[in-house]
C-alpha cells in the first residue's frame, strides 16, 4: 500500500492566489480528515469526512477555505484567496474505523507558504 | 469538550536513559487514547494507541503508555532511549475525531 499520498509536497505562491492541495487516501478507509501544523497552534482539525461526506468542519478558519471530497480516492483543500496567515503544513490523514475509533494514517504533507 | 495537555514542550535525555512522556485529557467519555511521532518533514506515525482493556499498552519502537483513569493521564516511556528516538511527540484523544496535544520535542544526547 503505497499510504496517504499528498500532492504539491511544497508550494510557495504570493498572497491573493488561489491554492489546490490534494489528497488520495487509502484504499479502503472511510474517513478523511485534513490537519493544519503550524508554530503557533500545533496540529488543528480543519474538516473531515465520513464515506465521502463532511461531517465536521466547524475547524475550517473562514470562508476562504473549502473542502470537497468527490470521490472514495480523492480529497481537495482549496485556499482562495490565500494569505501570508496560511502558511503552514497540512496534512491528510486516512482512518478505517474499527472499534469505535479512528486510527489515523497520516500523509507526508504539503508545506505551504504564503508570500 | 475534549482537550489534551502535554506540559513539557521540550525534553531531553542522553543516549541509554530512560524517558517518560507526559500527557493528560479531558475527555467526556471513555477516551480513546493515542501516541504518535513525527520526525522532521515527515508526517505523524501512530506509536500505540488505547481503547479499553489492560491500561499498559505497547507499541512500536519499544514504547508503552500506561492508562490512569484516576489522574487523567496515558504518558509515554521508554526504559532505553536511543538517538534515533529524537522527534517529536503528540498525545491525541478522541473517537471519530482526534484532538491532539500541542506535542514535546524529545532531544537525545550521545
Amino acid at each position: 500500500d503505497a499510504g496517504v499520498i499528498q500532492s504539491p509536497r511544497h508550494e510557495v505562491t504570493e498572497m491573493g492566489q488561489e491554492v489546490t492541495l490534494r489528497c488520495k487516501p487509502i484504499s479502503g478507509h472511510d474517513y478523511l480528515f485534513w490537519y493544519r501544523q503550524t508554530m503557533m497552534r500545533g496540529l488543528e482539525l480543519l474538516i473531515y469526512f465520513n464515506n465521502n461526506v463532511p461531517i465536521d468542519d466547524s475547524g475550517m478558519p473562514e470562508d476562504r477555505f473549502s473542502a470537497k471530497m468527490p470521490n472514495a480516492s480523492f480529497s481537495t483543500l482549496k485556499i482562495q484567496p490565500s494569505e501570508p496567515r496560511d502558511s503552514a503544513v497540512y496534512f491528510c490523514a486516512s482512518s478505517k474505523q474499527g472499534f469505535g475509533a479512528n486510527v489515523l494514517t497520516f500523509g507526508a504533507g504539503s508545506r505551504l507558504t504564503v508570500l | 469538550a475534549q482537550s489534551v495537555t502535554q506540559p513539557d514542550i521540550h525534553i531531553t535525555v542522553s543516549e541509554g536513559a530512560s524517558l517518560e512522556l507526559r500527557c493528560n485529557y479531558s475527555y467526556g467519555a471513555t477516551p480513546y487514547l493515542f501516541w504518535y511521532v513525527q520526525s522532521p518533514g515527515q508526517g505523524l506515525q501512530l506509536l500505540l494507541k488505547y481503547f479499553s482493556g489492560d491500561t499498559l499498552v505497547q507499541g512500536i519502537k519499544g514504547f508503552e503508555a500506561e492508562f490512569k483513569r484516576s489522574q487523567s493521564s496515558f504518558n509515554l516511556r521508554k526504559p532505553s532511549v536511543h538517538w534515533s528516538d529524537a522527534a517529536e511527540y503528540f498525545c491525541a484523544v478522541g473517537a471519530d475525531k482526534l484532538i491532539f496535544g500541542t506535542g514535546t520535542r524529545l532531544q537525545v544526547f550521545p
